[in-house]
């Protein structure tokens, strides 16, 4: 299994407040993502990092953003917490070796946000 | 628009009988596809992936079948067990891009004893 971790695991916050999780990876992979996940919507992207410092948008990436000084770690920061954002976050991860790889995820953090 | 389409939200099948889980997609430019497994309270776990040079990849009680007329794919779970029971997620994706899946909705697999 890749070295995955999420932190918080739980978090309860009020709306307007800023709130960051973090996913930390001890595999070097490349390529590292945010997703929320959401009864009848799946697995949806919120951002992506393709390296330290290049990062880019997801689908649903309004109100998120991600910072990645390190390879190992991968911020997600909500900048004034809505009802909406009330999800699951995943963090996943992939390497680039060979074409076709699968993801790794996280355990996820459940966020409510009141 | 989704481009990944899981129709069936779920499926009730019984332990020992074959469970067959559904995906449709659009994009004719996917030419990679993987099943992923989520248990309640944890990450998808990687289950098993085909490329589109192939129509069928297995492994152990899991078989993934591609048919890329009709841009389906099936997972055949046989004999389902309880410990399957869990949430399926079809992923597609095309090759020399981003390494940016696109995930369906999900279908929920509950196998009875």
């Amino acid at each position: 299994d890749a070295g995955i971790t999420q932190s918080p695991r739980h978090k309860v916050t009020e709306t307007g407040t800023p709130v960051t999780l973090r996913c930390h990876q001890t595999e070097n992979h490349r390529y590292m993502y945010w997703y929320r996940q959401d009864p009848g919507h799946g697995l949806r992207l919120i951002h992506y990092s393709y390296g330290v410092k290049d990062t880019d948008k997801g689908e649903v990436s309004d109100g998120y953003s991600v910072s990645r000084s390190k390879t190992e770690d991968f911020l997600l920061t909500l900048e004034s917490a809505t009802s909406s954002q009330t999800s699951v976050y995943f963090c996943a991860t992939k390497t680039t070796s060979g074409t076709y790889n699968e993801q790794f995820f996280g355990p996820g953090t459940r966020l409510t946000v009141l | 628009d989704q481009q990944v389409k899981q129709n069936s939200p779920s499926l009730s099948v019984q332990e020992g009988r074959i469970s067959i889980l559904n995906c449709d997609y659009t994009n004719s430019m996917f030419d990679y596809f993987l099943w992923y497994k989520k248990y309640p309270a944890e990450g998808p776990t990687f289950l098993i992936s085909i490329s589109s040079i192939k129509d069928k990849n297995e492994d152990g009680r899991f078989t993934v079948f591609l048919n890329k007329s009709a841009k389906h794919l099936s997972l055949h779970i046989v004999p389902s067990q309880p410990g399957d029971s869990a949430v399926y997620f079809c992923a597609a994706s095309a090759s020399g891009g981003s390494y940016i899946p696109t995930f369906g909705r999900g279908t929920s697999l509950i196998v009875h004893p």
